[in-house]
């Protein structure tokens, strides 16, 4: 069965780094897009990223362009996210995706939390 | 930018009654909307895409309705699995794609 598993996560401070990965498995890896959504403590889901199948098209949130980098492995069945320049509005539990885009299933992983504090 | 307006922000609704839960976009977004379901903890589970498809496995209880600009998710019967949070999302003019801030469903 499909499998999305985030880890990364932690608690880093304001203008530190952080690279979250999220593995993939029950599924051709290589044949989908994939995203990253993002939800603040008791908050709203937040678009944060997109990444095409190949890695040859990639979009951002203003909120984060510059800032994140989305990436993707297709050997490995693996999914990133570079996060550079962290500020504490980006806590949040951080999710990756398979089929947000009107899809007609998507799946989500459990998310891994970022925590940015001094 | 669509912005993606949900309301009430929370429903108050006994098991076995029908909720109706509304979803306004900020400029037209056609049927491309999705709905999905977030209970505390998990992550969330696509309910609806294309605004009134049911995604595979979700009950015949669920069902969505609209297009252009208001879209309304319906529950026409809660079972006490049904209390979460409901969010909508446009998928028509991206990026970005945006959310709705979520609706709610709580047990009367």
């Amino acid at each position: 069965q499909v499998q999305l598993v985030e880890s990364g996560g932690g608690l880093v401070k304001p203008g530190g780094s952080l690279r979250l990965s999220c593995a993939a498995s029950g599924f051709t890896f290589s044949d989908y897009y994939m995203s990253w959504i993002r939800q603040a403590p008791g908050k709203g889901l937040e678009w944060v990223s997109y990444i095409s199948s190949s890695g040859s098209t990639i979009y951002y949130a203003d909120s984060v362009k510059g800032r994140l980098t989305i990436s993707r492995d297709n050997a490995k069945n693996s999914l990133y996210l570079q996060m550079n320049s962290l500020r504490a509005e980006d806590t949040a539990v951080y999710y990756c995706a398979r089929g947000i885009v009107g899809a007609t299933s998507s799946y989500w992983g459990q998310g891994t939390l970022v925590t940015v504090s001094s | 930018e669509i912005v993606m307006t949900q309301s009430p922000a929370t429903l108050s609704v006994s098991p076995g009654e029908r909720a109706t839960l509304s979803c306004r976009a900020s400029q037209s977004v056609s049927s491309n909307l999705a709905w999905y379901q977030q209970k505390p903890g998990q992550a969330p589970r696509l309910l609806i895409y294309g605004a009134s498809t049911r995604a595979t496995g979700i009950p015949d209880r669920f069902s969505g309705s609209g297009s252009g600009t208001e879209f309304t998710l319906t529950i026409s019967s809660l079972q006490s699995e049904d209390f979460a949070v409901y969010y909508c999302q446009q998928y028509n003019n991206w990026p970005p794609l945006t959310f709705g801030g979520g609706t709610k469903v709580e047990i009367k």
